[in-house]
């Protein structure tokens, strides 16, 4: 058991192009967890799977937001065309049930 | 919907003080609460939880915290805190979806640590 693993650490894109993020979840958990830290605050939940299924997003969630799951093993955010508002930290968090939560050490994206 | 509410964005203590900072949720209702702590450029770390029961509830790193219905409050304290503390710190309570649950954040505290 490695821990929730994401990739890249660290980001910097410019305005409009598309980005991608990984997440490794614990292999034995199949809930899977995206969520959004903005500077000054507290995460925001954005998706969440359980298996490969994506079964909740949330309102901040914008069309130019994707994530996949797919074969209920890793995960997949993608952003396209980024605006200076999606700089961020993008935390991925895996748990077996319940708030058993494992959260990864995020991805920090800046959008210059 | 659920919210947490934590008043104090900094606080300061000197090396060895007692530490509290103050977390007030809105939730209809029994809470699932927790506390993680949040290193710079890193990832969550829980440090406890309430779901049921004792009021008073163990973590790690020698913090426990306080469950007060009437007050919908869930105070984080330490009776001596370590340089190794200083941190940034988080409420959250759980809330479920129609599928999964998810954890409903407060803006957080951050710790600053004299000596």
């Amino acid at each position: 058991d490695t821990g929730v693993s994401q990739d890249p650490r660290h980001k910097i894109t410019k305005r409009g192009q598309n980005v991608t993020f990984r997440c490794d979840p614990i292999s034995e958990h199949n809930r899977l967890y995206w969520y959004r830290q903005t500077l000054g605050q507290g995460p925001e939940f954005l998706t969440y799977f359980q298996n490969e299924a994506q079964l909740e997003k949330s309102r901040l969630l914008s069309d130019r937001f994707s994530a996949e799951r797919p074969k209920g093993s890793f995960s997949t955010l993608e952003i396209q065309r980024t605006e200076q508002g999606d700089s961020a930290m993008y935390l991925c968090a895996s748990s077996l049930r319940g708030y058993g939560y494992t959260f990864g050490s995020g991805t920090r994206l800046t959008v210059v | 919907a659920q919210s947490v509410t934590q008043p104090d964005i900094h606080i300061t203590v000197s090396e060895g003080a007692s530490l509290e900072l103050r977390c007030n949720y809105s939730y209809g209702a029994t809470p699932y609460l927790f506390w993680y702590v949040q290193s710079p450029g890193q990832g969550l770390q829980l440090l406890l939880k309430y779901f049921s029961g004792d009021t008073l509830v163990q973590g790690i790193k020698g913090f426990e915290a306080e469950f007060k219905r009437s007050q919908s409050s869930f105070n984080l304290r330490k009776p001596s805190v370590h340089w190794s503390d200083a941190a940034e710190y988080f409420c959250a309570v759980g809330a479920s979806m129609e599928y999964g649950n998810k954890l409903v954040f407060g803006a957080g505290t951050i710790l600053r640590v004299k000596s």
